[in-house]
């Protein structure tokens, strides 16, 4: 079975860094068309995707927010961690990491972990 | 504003057949990239229910299915139940700004 989680910080100040872990279990590291992504949703909007990093490394970025983000892997501790710097109010929002297989779309989902930004 | 164009809300009596559009252009489904779908419940995490156009994973119900054609996509959700009461969102792949790109959501009402 894979599950994935979310963890981090609920609240953070203006211009601080955001870190967010996501932890998972039951996936397999030997398909490079497979990776985890960073997907955040504000309060009553739509999804937004953040950031991707592909199991061989390849990692990609929101053109909108590339310049403050951050993604990462770990693949010993089963985690991949995203770090967005400069915060602001407008980032509070639900992040969630998801599963991207090939042209399979976002398939597994974490349970999201809410963010708010103010000082 | 969203790279998709979705209609803000439907709305539909169980039983009947709804219809939710997305909306692309050449750099995304026109450019031939599959469009997949996701339903969310309040409070919920998104749950993919299309993928790539047309194929269903094996834990979602033959009442939902996807369609496309050129630069735009349909989900049709036949038999509504009052269960299917969510939001829905497409998502692509946008060439010209290299994202990946999601419709400003769907919100089906049952009647």
């Amino acid at each position: 079975q894979i599950t994935l989680q979310e963890s981090g910080p609920a609240l953070v100040k203006p211009k601080e860094t955001l870190t967010l872990t996501c932890t998972f279990s039951g996936l397999s590291f030997d398909n490079n068309a497979e990776g985890l992504a960073w997907i955040r949703q504000p309060p009553g909007k739509a999804l937004d995707w953040l950031a991707l990093i592909y199991w061989d490394g390849d990692k990609h970025y929101s053109p909108s927010l590339k310049n403050r983000l951050s993604i990462s892997r770990d693949t010993s501790r089963n985690q991949v961690v995203l770090t967005m710097r400069n915060m602001d109010p407008v980032d509070s929002a639900t992040y969630f990491c998801a599963r991207v297989q090939g042209s399979a779309g976002f398939d597994l989902w974490g349970p999201g972990t809410p963010v708010s930004v103010s000082s | 504003q969203s790279v998709l164009t979705q209609p803000p809300s439907v709305s539909g009596a169980p039983g009947q057949r709804v219809t939710i559009s997305c909306t692309g252009s050449r750099s995304n489904l026109g450019a031939g990239y599959g469009v997949h779908w996701y339903q969310q419940f309040i409070g919920g995490a998104p749950r993919l229910l299309i993928y790539d156009s047309y194929t269903r994973p094996s834990d979602v119900p033959d009442r939902f299915s996807g369609s496309k054609s050129g630069t735009s996509a349909s989900l049709v959700i036949k038999g509504l139940q009052a269960e299917d009461e969510a939001t829905y969102y497409c998502q692509s792949y946008d060439s010209s700004l290299s994202a990946w790109v999601f419709g400003g959501g769907t919100m089906l009402t049952v009647l």
